[in-house]
């Protein structure tokens, strides 16, 4: 059990749809990141959330945007999508420590692909 | 900015050979620094990390890895490599003693280990 949880596992979706992923973060947890790894890639930061609002963002475009809700779970959504955006998204979790860094606790993602 | 490189994109090993696997990175700062392993199917977990202190660190299932700063390096060992091991391998480092932090990862290595 990873203690992260996503949503949905997998999906398909068509190019110019628009899509949201869930993510509830490991109990105790209170900070979200969200990662996109590509077939063959390593993850790549996207953006993170704590306190309900976006505290550092990737080199993504705003087609992707985030929301993060009182009970810390979170949502990823893309506008627009392009085939170039089917990968595996990941969600994190931890708990922020501004000092440290602590690891983070990875979802098992949603596999997205975009036909 | 951050990078890391891992060389080893893929490496086959026979039960009880040695492994070690490479990781470097480039930052100006102080960093801290991962090993996550992905089993097929599975999500990210973490193996070991290095924050401060002793440069050799000893994780889970054996793994261990050494932080050389002059070679800005922090590669993952284990003396005797089990089938259970084949796995993907991700080395990732963030940015010490600052807020928010966000993992660089490397492109990973997929190690297969035969029976």
């Amino acid at each position: 059990d990873a203690g992260v949880t996503q949503s949905p596992t997998h999906l398909i979706k068509t190019r110019g749809q628009q899509v949201t992923l869930r993510c509830s973060p490991k109990s105790g947890h209170d900070t979200v990141s969200w990662y996109q790894q590509a077939l063959g890639q390593g993850p790549q930061f996207i953006f993170q959330y704590y306190e309900e609002e976006e505290r550092q963002r990737g080199n993504f475009p705003d087609r992707f945007s985030g929301h993060q809700f009182p009970n810390y779970s979170s949502e990823l959504n893309v506008n627009a999508l392009l085939l170039g955006d089917s990968a595996l998204y990941l969600c994190a979790s931890n708990l922020l420590d501004r000092g440290r860094g602590y690891g983070y606790t990875f979802g098992s993602g949603t596999r997205l692909t975009v036909v | 900015a951050q990078s890391v490189s891992q060389h080893n994109h893929h490496v086959i090993l026979s039960e009880a050979a040695s492994l070690e696997l490479g990781c470097n990175y480039s930052y100006g700062g102080t960093v801290n620094l991962f090993w996550y392993v992905q089993y097929p199917g599975q999500h990210l977990q973490l193996l070991l990390k290095y924050f401060s202190g002793d440069p050799l660190v000893k994780g889970i299932k054996g793994f261990e890895a050494e932080f050389i700063k002059s070679k800005f390096s922090f590669n993952l060992r284990k003396p005797s490599v089990q089938w259970s091991d084949t796995a993907e391998y991700f080395c990732a480092v963030n940015a010490a003693n600052t807020g928010f932090q966000k993992l660089v990862f490397g492109t990973g290595t997929r190690l297969l280990v035969s029976p």
